[in-house]
C-alpha cells in the first residue's frame, strides 16, 4: 500500500519568514495530493491540493509543488503569520486505491511574533 | 450548505461498555471516511463506506469494531467493549465521490475511557 512521509516534524519560523514542509509517497498510482491544517482542538481543513497533471499550484501565500518522478511535494507558505501556526499534513490518494487518502503524520508549524 | 456533523462532541465511556459515534456527511455526499487521531499524532484511516457499502476496512483492528452507512441516516462507528487504548479523537470527512476528491472533516467525536 501507499506510504507517505513527511518532514520536519516540527518547524519554527519568525514571522515573516518562509516556511516549506516536505512529502514523499511510495505509489507511483497516486495523482491526487491535499494539504490539510488542523488547529489545536479542530477539524483538519484542506488548504490547498494538487493533481498530478500539473506541477505547481499557488494560492495567494500558500503554494505546493509536485515532483512525479522523485515522488515527493512540498508545501510553501511565505510571508508568514502567527496564525499560521498549526500542525499541517499531507495526504496522497490514487483511483487504485480506492479512494483512501494515506496521510502524513503531520508537521508542527509555530510563527514567532 | 452545512458541512459534516458529527456527534456526540464528547463521549466518555466505562471499560467494557460500547461507544456509538454518529457522522452524517455533507449534503450531497455519499462517500465516507473514518479516521482515529491519537494526542499529538496523524490521521490514521479506519474505514471507508459508500451508502450501504463498505469499501475499504483495512485501518479497521479486527474486533470490536463495526461501521456502516445504511441507506437512510448517518454512518454508525461502533466499539465494542471499550477499552483505555481506544481513547482518542475519531474524525468523520465525506467527499462527493470516490478517488481524488477532496475530503470534508467533521468536528470529531472525542472518546475518554475511564
Amino acid at each position: 500500500g501507499e506510504n507517505v512521509e513527511q518532514h520536519p516534524s516540527t518547524l519554527s519560523v519568525q514571522e515573516g519568514d518562509s516556511a516549506v514542509i516536505k512529502c514523499t509517497y511510495s505509489d507511483s498510482a497516486s495523482n491526487y495530493f491535499p494539504w490539510y491544517k488542523q488547529e489545536l482542538g479542530k477539524r483538519p481543513q484542506l488548504i490547498i491540493d494538487i493533481r498530478s497533471n500539473v506541477g505547481e499550484k499557488k494560492d495567494q501565500r500558500i503554494a505546493v509543488t509536485l515532483n512525479k518522478t522523485a515522488k515527493h511535494f512540498s508545501l510553501h507558505i511565505t510571508e508568514t503569520q502567527p496564525e499560521d501556526s498549526a500542525v499541517y499534513f499531507c495526504a496522497a490518494s490514487s483511483n487504485t486505491n480506492a479512494g483512501k487518502s494515506t496521510f502524513g503524520d503531520g508537521t508542527t508549524l509555530t510563527v514567532k511574533p | 450548505n452545512a458541512g459534516v456533523m458529527q456527534n456526540p462532541r464528547h463521549l466518555v465511556r466505562r471499560r467494557g461498555q460500547e461507544a456509538r459515534l454518529r457522522c452524517s456527511p455533507m449534503k450531497g455526499h455519499s462517500h465516507v471516511y473514518w479516521y482515529r487521531q491519537l494526542p499529538e499524532e496523524g490521521l490514521k484511516f479506519m474505514v471507508y463506506l459508500q451508502k450501504e457499502n463498505i469499501i475499504d476496512e483495512s485501518g479497521m483492528p479486527k474486533e470490536r469494531f463495526s461501521a456502516e452507512f445504511p441507506k437512510e441516516g448517518p454512518s454508525i462507528l461502533r466499539i465494542q467493549q471499550v477499552v483505555r487504548g481506544d481513547s482518542a479523537a475519531y474524525f468523520c470527512a465525506s467527499s462527493v465521490d470516490r478517488g481524488n476528491q477532496p475530503q470534508h472533516f467533521g468536528d470529531g467525536t472525542r472518546l475518554s475511557i475511564l
